[in-house]
């Protein structure tokens, strides 16, 4: 079936440093990529997102990368900062629009 | 951020009792949606609306079912607890983008 697979579970980034966080999916007529951050006891809030239409997409300090032919999509954080610390999930659309999720990366901040 | 609101913020419960979660939300969206929240597995689907007269199964719809009041109230039920429902659970919307917003969870234990 479906699925997204995120790498690495947990990412540990001295602050200053860059963090990559990587997706890949199965189903080839996904069309969006989200990303959601979650800080510790908080809801997921959407941080970034890409459509097919486009290879890269930036935001201040973070930025996502698309891959169809290979079906990844990357999320990149730079100059990373004590509050990016936080859960990020990656999803792949499915074709009746939901999402189907990555399991999470917990990325830390080291100070 | 108090657009999407759920109820209760925690509980615990036995075994075999009924519990209801609810949502209500002033974004004034049509799409609802109910997910499951477990460490390492990140988000799932359970059941989700496009608008008063649609409901929808996710991927883990079992044990559970839902009723959809109104354009902005969508409750969740638990027919008769078990303790692998322990779980955070969030609603969310989303409009015409796509971004989901989430509730701020409610965390569910059955004993």
């Amino acid at each position: 079936g479906e699925n997204v697979e995120q790498h690495p579970s947990t990412l540990s980034v001295q602050e200053g440093d860059s963090a990559v966080i990587k997706c890949t999916y199965s189903d080839s007529a996904s069309n969006y990529f989200p990303w959601y951050k979650q800080e510790l006891g908080k809801r997921p809030q959407l941080i970034i997102d890409i459509r097919s239409n486009v290879g890269e997409k930036k935001d201040q300090r973070i930025a996502v990368t698309l891959n169809k032919t290979a079906k990844h999509f990357s999320l990149h954080i730079t100059e990373t900062q004590p509050e990016d610390s936080a859960v990020y999930f990656c999803a792949a659309s499915r074709r009746d629009y939901q999402l189907i999720w990555g399991a999470g990366t917990k990325l830390i901040i080291k100070p | 951020d108090a657009d999407v609101t759920q109820t209760p913020r925690n509980r615990i419960t036995k075994t075999g009792k009924r519990i209801m979660l609810e949502c209500s939300q002033t974004k004034g969206h049509d799409r609802m949606y109910w997910y499951r929240q477990d460490p390492g597995l990140g988000l799932r689907l359970i059941y989700y609306s496009f608008d008063v007269k649609d409901i929808n199964k996710g991927e883990i719809s079992d044990g559970y079912s839902v009723s959809r009041q109104a354009q902005a109230k969508f409750s969740l039920s638990l027919e008769s607890a078990i303790p692998n429902q322990t779980a955070l659970y969030f609603c969310a919307t989303s409009g015409n983008t796509g971004e989901l917003f989430f509730g701020e969870g409610s965390r569910l234990t059955v004993l």
